[in-house]
């Protein structure tokens, strides 16, 4: 049981640029969600899933899109990256009550 | 709209000596209350959450709806206690969606 992943660890972009940060669970949780870490902000919610094919937006949705094709992926991505979008970037799920989080994902944007 | 707030960004103390880690909630409805715990470079994980009313790792937090606040106490810290705090907020029916305060990091010194 690996629990929740998140891939890859470390990223450098350049402005504009695009990518996908990985999300899987194996625990078959139906909600899962995408937080940025930024330092004096907390945690702040990106997006999330309250099952395959549903998903909806938290607090600072701009400038990411998700999708959620099956149970076990929530990928995230970045249409063209920016600056202000350098952070970590921690995936969740959960069952019901207490959230799993990946180890996150250390995103800088030139 | 549900809010979370954490008024020490640091606090330092000695070891054996007391902790208290402060959170007060805004929410008008019946919240559940939660601390996480993120040690140095590592994942977040649940250390509460006000429904078990569990002591963990020494840690007890108790719920007091009359001042929205859920302190986070320990009699006595230790040196492995030193990790960034943050509470979290999750609402009724709110599916995957917490809001989380802005961390407290605790620093325990020798």
């Amino acid at each position: 049981n690996a629990g929740v992943t998140q891939t890859p660890k470390f990223q450098v972009l350049k402005t504009g640029q695009s990518m996908t940060l990985q999300c899987a669970q194996d625990m078959n949780h139906e909600y899962m969600s995408w937080y940025r870490q930024d330092p004096g902000m907390g945690l702040r919610l990106i997006h999330y899933s309250v099952g395959a094919g549903i998903t909806d937006q938290g607090e600072v949705p701009n400038g990411y899109n998700v999708s959620r094709s099956t149970t076990e992926d929530f990928p995230l991505r970045l249409l063209s990256a920016a600056p202000s979008q350098t952070s970590v970037y921690f995936c969740a799920s959960r069952p019901k009550e207490t959230q799993y989080f990946g180890p996150g994902t250390r995103l800088l944007v030139l | 709209a549900q809010r979370v707030t954490q008024p020490e960004k640091l606090l330092s103390v000695f070891k054996g000596a007391p902790v208290e880690l402060k959170c007060n909630y805004s929410y008008s409805g019946s919240p559940e209350l939660f601390w996480y715990v993120q040690y140095s470079r590592q994942r977040l994980q649940l250390l509460l959450r006000h429904i078990s009313r569990e002591s963990i790792k020494g840690f007890t937090a108790d719920l007091n709806k009359g001042e929205t606040s859920f302190h986070l106490k320990k009699p006595f810290a230790q040196e492995e206690d030193s990790a960034m705090y943050y509470c979290a907020l999750g609402v009724t029916g709110g599916g995957n969606k917490l809001t989380f305060g802005t961390g407290t990091q605790l620093k325990v010194e020798l």
